[in-house]
């Protein structure tokens, strides 16, 4: 089957850093997203990163790609309050037939 | 300017009714979306059209139809409602053109219809 999944919960303290995880199975996948979704709100995308890389840095947030083991993770540095949210993983590919599956969604508190 | 915007933001309803969701988007693009999300916020694909044509219908009831009068609405009714409906919906868009996923599709959501079924 083709399961997106990661933890579902994360609590941090405010300053520290965050590192939510997902595994996926579609060794096809293209690329991979990292989603998040604040209360009441609509998912907004926050990185991205090509299948053939290992890493993608942006500002706070470090993206690592382990495709041999078909794990993705999200580093926060910094973490601050505002980071509370949810957070989902997504992988997409274009081996013709559509598909865009997301993760089960990480819910991280951050605490003052 | 809202870049997805759906109505209403709360449908309160009772069982049997039939309801529907209106969605826009200003950004262009040729693809939109019909996601539900559950209690445990899981998030699952509906539908999809591109151009106005439905290219993706996940296993969903036939009591959920899609409408796309053009390629920057998409609205979804509902009928005959039942308890199990009761989710969040959220439409998306996003650029892809031609029916397939382009090599890096970035969606774009509303923020949600909380729907609840009584």
């Amino acid at each position: 089957g083709e399961d997106v999944e990661q933890s579902l919960f994360l609590s941090v303290r405010e300053g520290d850093s965050s590192v939510i995880n997902c595994t996926y199975t579609d060794s096809s996948s293209t690329y991979l997203y990292w989603y998040k979704q604040e209360p009441g709100a609509g998912l907004q995308l926050l990185t991205y990163i090509f299948s053939n890389m290992d890493m993608k840095q942006d500002q706070r947030l470090t993206v690592l790609l382990n495709k041999k083991d078909k794990h993705l993770s999200l580093r926060i540095a910094d973490t601050q309050t505002g980071d509370s949210a949810i957070y989902f993983c997504a992988e997409s590919t274009t081996s013709g037939t559509y598909k865009y599956i997301f993760g089960t969604g990480t819910r991280l508190k951050v605490l003052a | 300017d809202t870049a997805v915007s759906q109505t209403p933001k709360y449908l309160v309803t009772q069982m049997g009714n039939d309801k529907s969701i209106k969605c826009e988007q200003n950004l262009g693009h040729d693809t939109m979306y019909w996601y539900k999300q559950d209690s445990k916020k899981f998030l699952k694909i509906m539908f999809s059209y591109n151009n106005k044509e439905l290219i993706i219908n996940e296993t969903v009831p036939n009591r959920f139809s899609p409408k796309s009068p053009d390629k920057a609405h998409l609205n979804l009714h509902i009928n005959s409602l039942e308890l199990g409906d009761s989710a969040v919906y959220f439409c998306a868009s996003s650029q892809q053109t031609g029916g397939f996923l382009a090599t890096n599709e970035k969606l774009f959501f509303g923020s949600g219809t909380q729907l609840s079924v009584l």
